[in-house]
């Protein structure tokens, strides 16, 4: 149980254009989700927590306008990054938090990202 | 605020040896801890947590940690390495709280030798 998805698991893109990921959890409903990025060699950085139904929340030196998060139900949380550029390209990661609590966090396979 | 420090950006030991991998936490109150594995190009696994209870944690694939408040430390081990032990390693940690966030290490690369 609590299986988190991502797609894509990879995607190239040019500069200048949109892209979007999606993160799903298969078996459970997910209240809360977060979106992380990951440089290489580096931890995570958690960038947004997304709450069904509302705005997300972003870190501080998170741009909102470029990082784009939706979470739309239960099961779906979208990350679209806008315009993207060099600079963006990383590993995106999303984990969710199960509706009945607790602190632990399921985490999706990763995506990534590279720009063109 | 809640804080990890991971002592050790690169750990390599011998097949067969022990494994000890250090975290050390700051938390004003009773923390859950957590560590999870990453192998490359996938997301996080999680290896095991410690809520409340039992300070000795065993998780899966033999690996265990010990909460140790009055030493701030959850330091993870395994008593023999395996070749498939080779990844990253990120102690975490939170407060439990719908809305806390987990705080992660810088994290720990662990290589087995042959």
């Amino acid at each position: 149980g609590a299986v988190v998805s991502q797609h894509p698991s990879w995607v190239i893109c040019k500069s200048g254009t949109s892209v979007k990921i999606e993160c799903r959890s298969l078996d459970f409903q997910a209240t809360t989700m977060f979106w992380y990025r990951q440089f290489p060699k580096q931890s995570l950085m958690l960038m947004a927590t997304s709450n069904e139904g509302s705005k997300a929340t972003y870190e501080q030196g998170v741009e909102k306008d470029k990082f784009l998060i939706n979470h739309a139900s239960l099961t779906l949380s979208t990350l679209t990054v806008t315009s993207a550029h060099p600079e963006d390209s990383s590993f995106y990661i999303c984990s969710a938090r199960t509706a009945s609590g607790g602190v632990e966090q399921f985490f999706g396979p990763g995506t990534r990202l590279t720009v063109l | 605020a809640q804080s990890v420090t991971q002592l050790g950006s690169h750990v390599s030991v011998s097949e067969g040896a022990l494994v000890l991998l250090r975290c050390n936490y700051s938390s004003s109150v009773p923390p859950y801890l957590f560590w999870y594995v990453q192998y490359p190009n996938q997301g996080l696994q999680l290896l095991l947590k410690y809520t409340t209870g039992a300070t000795l944690v065993k998780g899966i694939n033999g690996f265990e940690a010990e909460f140790k408040k009055s030493e701030t430390s959850f330091h993870l081990t395994k008593p023999s390495a395996h070749m498939s032990d080779a990844a990253e390693y990120f102690c975490a940690v939170t407060l439990y709280s719908s809305a806390s966030k987990i705080i992660f290490g810088s994290g720990t690369r662990l290589s087995i030798r042959p």
